[in-house]
């Protein structure tokens, strides 16, 4: 079974800083990831994606994450936190194309919310 | 314009009053779900579907109901909502391995 875990509930940064939200996943074969944010009342805004090809991946917003196949992590990260980004932050997993009862499911973390203070 | 309609957006309903959320996409989409969204449990699939007349189980799907008599519709049916189905809903297609998945504006259904 495909499974995801994003360690923290909430990350706290101060404006200008680096971001990282952490996300690790377990699944058979090669995953596609995902991250996705959910801004207060409103539904999912897809950020970015890691299907194949170079494991550093550029989103939306500033945003870019980095796979690592050994580490099975998938963090997002941004140089320089907005106010505008606290929101909240899911990692999502697909398995691959390959049939059988987890086939096209997104599974997905808790979620991380995501402070900047001014 | 390709997207996911989930109608209605916002429901207040009783114990037990039959409801159905829609869902349609308007992209020819065979693969179609439902996920619910709670706080600190992220979103969990309730219902899949890869194609007409082919549903299945997700991993929450006690208490509901879905059909897909049609490629772009796939409705969520509960047939006698309890106040533990209150939360937010979200409908998601894609094509059948397809790595790019769209959802709905979710559908904030709460029971009294």
């Amino acid at each position: 079974a495909q499974s995801v875990a994003q360690p923290e509930d909430q990350v706290n940064v101060a404006e200008g800083n680096p971001l990282t939200v952490k996300c690790t996943y377990s699944v058979s074969g090669n995953p596609y990831l995902f991250w996705y944010v959910q801004y207060p009342n409103r539904g999912l805004q897809f950020l970015l994606k890691y299907i194949t090809g170079d494991n550093l991946v550029k989103g939306s917003y500033g945003f870019e994450a980095e796979f690592n196949k050994s580490q099975t992590s998938f963090h997002l990260k941004k140089p320089s936190a907005l106010v505008s980004d606290s929101a909240l932050y899911f990692c999502a997993v697909r398995g691959p194309n390959a049939g059988g009862t987890s086939y096209g499911k997104l599974t997905f973390g808790q979620g991380t919310i995501l402070t900047v203070h001014p | 314009e390709a997207q996911v309609t989930q109608n209605p957006r916002y429901l207040i309903t009783v114990t037990g009053k039959k409801l159905t959320v829609t869902c349609s996409q308007n992209m020819n989409h065979e693969y179609m779900s439902w996920y619910r969204q709670d706080p600190g449990l992220g979103l969990r699939q309730i219902y899949y579907s890869m194609n007409v007349e082919v549903t299945d189980k997700g991993d929450v799907p006690e208490g509901y109901k879905v059909s897909r008599k049609e490629k772009r519709n796939f409705p969520l049916i509960l047939e006698s909502p309890s106040p533990n189905q209150t939360s937010l809903y979200f409908c998601a297609s894609s094509f059948k391995g397809g790595n790019t998945i769209y959802f709905g504006e979710g559908s904030w259904l709460t029971v009294v």
